[in-house]
């Protein structure tokens, strides 16, 4: 079965360094996402991106993030200058559709990032 | 804006007994309810998905789960449990309005005693 896929899957990274963060999300999707869960809280919508640009971006996407396809595979979360409250696991997911909708959201295995 | 309650923090249940999980939701239209499974170390694998049309729906590893609109509730049952059901569970909304994005749960952690 089709699977998305992260890249790495734990990244340390010193606080006020940039990091990306990579997925490959299945094939025949056209619906991007990025989640993120703070240990011991719920998993959280950060950003959604279809058609090359951002659909819905929630209060925690600010400035200090940004996402791209920079390719037909690969779908990445940046975060600029990174802070302590980043240290989170960052998942991915992607969709085949949205319209009509049952098509559900399928998930990576996430990127646990720890900041230090 | 959606959002979703899991009363339960945390199960314990013995193997071969019976498990219900607990999930209310709030939106105000029809939801698309999902139950998610994240056992420890890897992702969210989906169990089971409603949209629409009969209330009661299937899932994978022998979960089902029912929505009951009149109680705002999207519980998750198996009759049986095994031991590789220890998990964590997650109740997930999604609205049509908001790009389908999810509102999940907090979570409930699932303990299997032998």
């Amino acid at each position: 079965e089709p699977e998305v896929t992260q890249t790495p899957s734990h990244q340390v990274t010193q606080m006020g360094q940039e990091v990306i963060l990579r997925c490959v999300p299945i094939s025949n999707h056209l619906y991007f996402y990025w989640y993120r869960q703070i240990l011991g809280q719920k998993v959280e919508f950060l950003v959604s991106f279809y058609n090359n640009e951002i659909s819905e971006k929630s209060e925690i996407f600010d400035d200090q993030f940004s996402v791209e396809r920079p390719d037909g595979s690969n779908f990445t979360l940046k975060i600029r200058s990174t802070k302590l409250e980043d240290s989170a696991m960052y998942f991915c997911a992607s969709s085949e559709s949205k319209t009509g909708a049952n098509q559900p959201q399928h998930f990576g295995d996430g990127t646990r990032l720890s900041i230090l | 804006a959606q959002s979703v309650t899991q009363p339960d923090i945390h199960i314990t249940v013995s193997e071969g007994a019976s498990l219900e999980l607990r999930c209310n939701y709030s939106y105000g239209a029809t939801p698309y309810l999902f139950w998610y499974v994240q056992s420890p170390g890897q992702g969210l694998q989906l169990l089971l998905k409603y949209f629409s049309g009969d209330t009661l729906v299937q899932g994978i590893k022998g979960f089902e789960a029912e929505f009951k609109r009149s109680q705002s509730s999207f519980n998750l049952r198996k009759p049986s449990v095994h031991w590789s059901d220890a998990a964590e569970y997650f109740c997930a909304v999604g609205a049509r309005s908001n790009d389908y994005k999810l509102s999940f749960g907090a979570g409930t952690t699932v303990t299997v005693r032998a």
